[in-house]
C-alpha cells in the first residue's frame, strides 16, 4: 500500500541553524501539508501546497519557514533559523483531489532545537 | 473559525470491552467532513474513520464507529471489543469542504488494560 515518507526520522540541531525537513507524499496525491505537534500538545497545521504553490498558510508560517517541491516527487520544509521553540514533531501528509479528501500523513520527523 | 473540543484528556477501559470517546465542534459551515486519528507510541497519525457530513448514516470501520449528531455537532467515537493494540492517542479533526488543513482537537489517551 503506497505511504508518505519523510526522512530524517530525528534531527538535532542548534539554535540559529537551517533545516531541511524531506518528505516523498503518496505518488498520485496532488495537495501536501505540514502539520507540527508540539510534545503533549494537539497537532497544529502550518502550511499546505497545490500546483507548485501555497495554497493556505496559518500564522505559525512566518517568514523563517519555507516549502518547496523541488522535483516531481520531494516536498520539503525549510526552517530558517531555528528556534528552541521549534522543537517539534512535524508531520507531512497529502491526499487526492476530485472529492478524496481523506489526508495520509507520514511517520513525522521529530526535530530537536539545542 | 473552527474549533474541535475533545473533553476527555484520558480514559481507560478493560481488554474486550466498549468504550465511547466524545467530541464536539463549532462550525458556520453546512458541508464538512469529521475524522478520527490514532497516533499510538510511535506518534504515526493513523486515520481511524471519517464521516461526511451530508451523509446521516454514521460510519462503520470493522470495531470503530462513530455516533455523528449533526444539529449537536457532536461526533464521538465507539470501540467495541477493545484490544491491547488500540492504547493510543485519539484526535477528532475536522475539515471543511475541499482540500483545507485539518483541524484537530487536543486528543484523548486512551489505554486499553488486561
Amino acid at each position: 500500500e503506497p505511504e508518505v515518507t519523510q526522512t530524517p526520522s530525528h534531527q538535532v540541531t542548534q539554535m540559529g541553524q537551517e533545516v531541511i525537513l524531506r518528505c516523498v507524499p503518496i505518488s498520485n496525491h496532488l495537495y501536501f501539508y505540514w502539520y507540527r505537534q508540539i510534545l503533549g500538545q494537539k497537532v497544529e497545521f502550518l502550511v499546505s501546497f497545490y500546483n507548485n504553490e501555497i495554497s493556505e498558510k496559518s500564522e505559525i508560517f512566518d517568514d523563517q519557514f519555507s516549502v518547496e517541491r523541488p522535483d516531481g516527487s520531494n516536498f520539503t520544509l525549510k526552517i530558517r533559523s531555528t528556534k528552541l521553540e521549534d522543537s517539534a514533531m512535524y508531520f507531512c501528509a497529502s491526499n487526492l483531489a476530485g472529492g478524496i479528501y481523506e489526508q495520509y500523513f507520514g511517520p513525522g520527523t521529530r526535530l530537536t532545537v539545542t | 473559525a473552527q474549533t474541535v473540543t475533545q473533553s476527555q484528556p484520558e480514559m481507560s477501559v478493560q481488554e474486550a470491552e466498549t468504550v465511547t470517546l466524545s467530541c464536539t465542534y463549532d462550525t458556520s459551515e453546512n458541508n464538512y467532513y469529521l475524522f478520527w486519528y490514532k497516533q499510538p507510541p510511535s506518534r504515526q497519525m493513523i486515520l481511524v474513520i471519517r464521516q461526511e457530513a451530508y451523509k446521516q448514516q454514521n460510519a462503520t470501520e470493522n470495531r470503530f464507529s462513530v455516533n455523528f449528531q449533526k444539529a449537536a455537532k457532536s461526533f464521538s467515537l465507539k470501540i467495541s471489543d477493545s484490544q491491547l493494540g488500540d492504547t493510543a492517542m485519539y484526535f477528532c479533526a475536522f475539515m471543511k469542504e475541499g482540500n483545507t488543513p485539518l483541524v484537530f482537537g487536543k486528543g484523548t489517551r486512551l489505554s486499553v488494560i488486561a
